[in-house]
């Protein structure tokens, strides 16, 4: 198995355009997780899904965040508009249940100018 | 809330010391306990977990966890580090519920680094 793969693994772009991460989960995982990592904050909880469901987003900083799991293969985050705050490593990771092991994603390094 | 405190933000070692970071964790109910790892460059990765039975977890290269229920803390150690050992580690804790996902929170991480 590949693992799970997230794109782009490298995002520049500009205040006010839209972003959009996208995340492929293990196949056979039913739980899916999108994580922030900052200097500042360390590693947060955005949103997490289980059977393509979201369950908790909580963690979503701001309605300019918005996830979406349209089957059990495929995820998006998207930031719109983005600002230079919203800089950070977005981790995506999946897990055969909710409650075991995480798997993660080698991440989106997001850089908004 | 759930929170995961972890104590040192940076410590720095050499090589063949011992080592042990603390973790503390706020959270109602049963838990499953986990301590990931970032070596630079690369994405998280499971260095060990705990679920239930012996507190006493060991884990890959070395690695071991207690889990002590009475002082809600999950401190991870190593009897000798080695500079391969420079990374970040994470501790993180999720309900023990099997029935649906939970949250799994993370620490802030403390960043490991080994002077050879």
């Amino acid at each position: 198995d590949a693992g799970v793969i997230q794109s782009p693994r490298h995002e520049v772009t500009e205040m006010g355009q839209e972003v959009t991460l996208r995340c492929k989960p293990i196949s056979g995982h039913n739980s899916l997780f999108w994580y922030r990592q900052t200097m500042m904050r360390g590693l947060e909880l955005l949103i997490y899904f289980n059977n393509n469901v979201p369950i908790d987003d909580s963690g979503m900083p701001e309605d300019r965040f918005s996830a979406k799991m349209p089957n059990a293969s495929f995820s998006t985050l998207k930031i719109q508009p983005s600002e230079p705050r919203d800089s950070a490593v977005y981790f995506c990771a999946s897990s055969p249940r909710g409650n075991e092991k995480l798997f993660f994603g080698s991440g989106t390094q997001l850089s908004v100018l | 809330a759930q929170s995961v405190s972890q104590h040192n933000h940076h410590v720095i070692l050499s090589e063949a010391a011992s080592l042990e970071l603390g973790c503390n964790y706020s959270y109602g109910g049963t838990v499953n306990l986990f301590w990931y790892v970032q070596y630079p460059g690369q994405h998280l990765q499971l260095l060990l977990k705990y679920f239930s039975g012996d507190p006493l977890v060991k884990g890959i290269k070395g690695f071991e966890a207690e889990f002590i229920k009475s002082k809600f803390s999950f401190n991870l150690r190593k009897p000798s580090v080695q500079w391969s050992d420079t990374a970040e580690y994470f501790c993180a804790v999720n309900g023990g519920s099997y029935s649906s996902a939970s949250k799994i929170i993370f620490g802030s991480g403390t960043r490991l680094s080994i002077r050879p």
